[in-house]
């Protein structure tokens, strides 16, 4: 079956540098998308990437999705301390949505 | 414009009781999702349901676990015989098919 790997499982930050989780997946995907639960919360929607090659930006984030749909990244600039929470990325294959198992961001201010 | 929702918010069970955990889509979404998060720990899949019928049920333990999404009313994820391994909390999710999910604030379950 469909297997989502996310990397790292943790990063801790100093407030003002950069943070950038990975994802792959074992399978060609039809779209990804990305979530962020913070501490407590219940998993946020993001962004949605469809097409090969795509970057879409958000203020500070940016969000890539690979040329052979199997892979994405997640890129913040400059973190700040509001940014601290969970990272998930969802593989979406014929409908499943396949979830990483999420990166867990820590900002130092 | 509710989003989805989920009840109880809290549910404390003693061992080898019933736990019933409801889920109201967002609506006009007629996918549902359920998922058991531990604490410190991702989300695992468990089930995905649309009207009445269940699409994937992989993710669910064998035993003691079922669900349902009725063609009226939320759908159900029911525990039954709860252990303390049970105790985690549980999210629902719902989307129109193949489009991002839309999460409930889960319920948290205790078990004594």
């Amino acid at each position: 079956g469909q297997q989502v790997m996310q990397i790292p499982q943790y990063q801790h930050v100093q407030e003002g540098e950069d943070f950038t989780t990975y994802c792959n997946s074992s399978t060609t995907l039809s779209n990804i998308q990305w979530y962020k639960q913070r501490p407590g919360g219940h998993p946020v929607f993001l962004i949605q990437l469809v097409k090969s090659g795509e970057v879409k930006k958000q203020k500070r984030l940016t969000f890539q999705f690979g040329e052979a749909k199997k892979n994405s990244s997640l890129h913040i600039t400059a973190t700040q301390t509001t940014d601290v929470g969970t990272y998930f990325c969802a593989g979406m294959d014929a409908g499943k949505s396949t979830f990483g198992d999420g990166t867990t961001l820590t900002v130092k201010p | 414009n509710a989003g989805v929702m989920q009840n109880p918010r809290h549910l404390v069970r003693r061992r080898g009781q019933e736990a019933r955990l409801r889920c109201s889509p967002m609506k006009g979404h007629s996918h549902v999702y359920w998922y058991r998060q531990l604490p410190e720990e991702g989300l695992k899949f468990m089930v995905y349901l649309q009207k009445e019928n269940i699409i994937d049920e992989s993710g669910m333990p064998k035993e003691r676990f079922s669900a349902e999404f009725p063609k009226e009313g939320p759908s159900i994820l029911r525990i039954q015989q709860v252990v303390r391994g049970d105790s985690a909390a549980y999210f629902c999710a719902s989307s129109l098919f193949n489009q991002p999910q839309h999460f409930g604030d889960g319920t948290r379950l205790s078990i004594l």
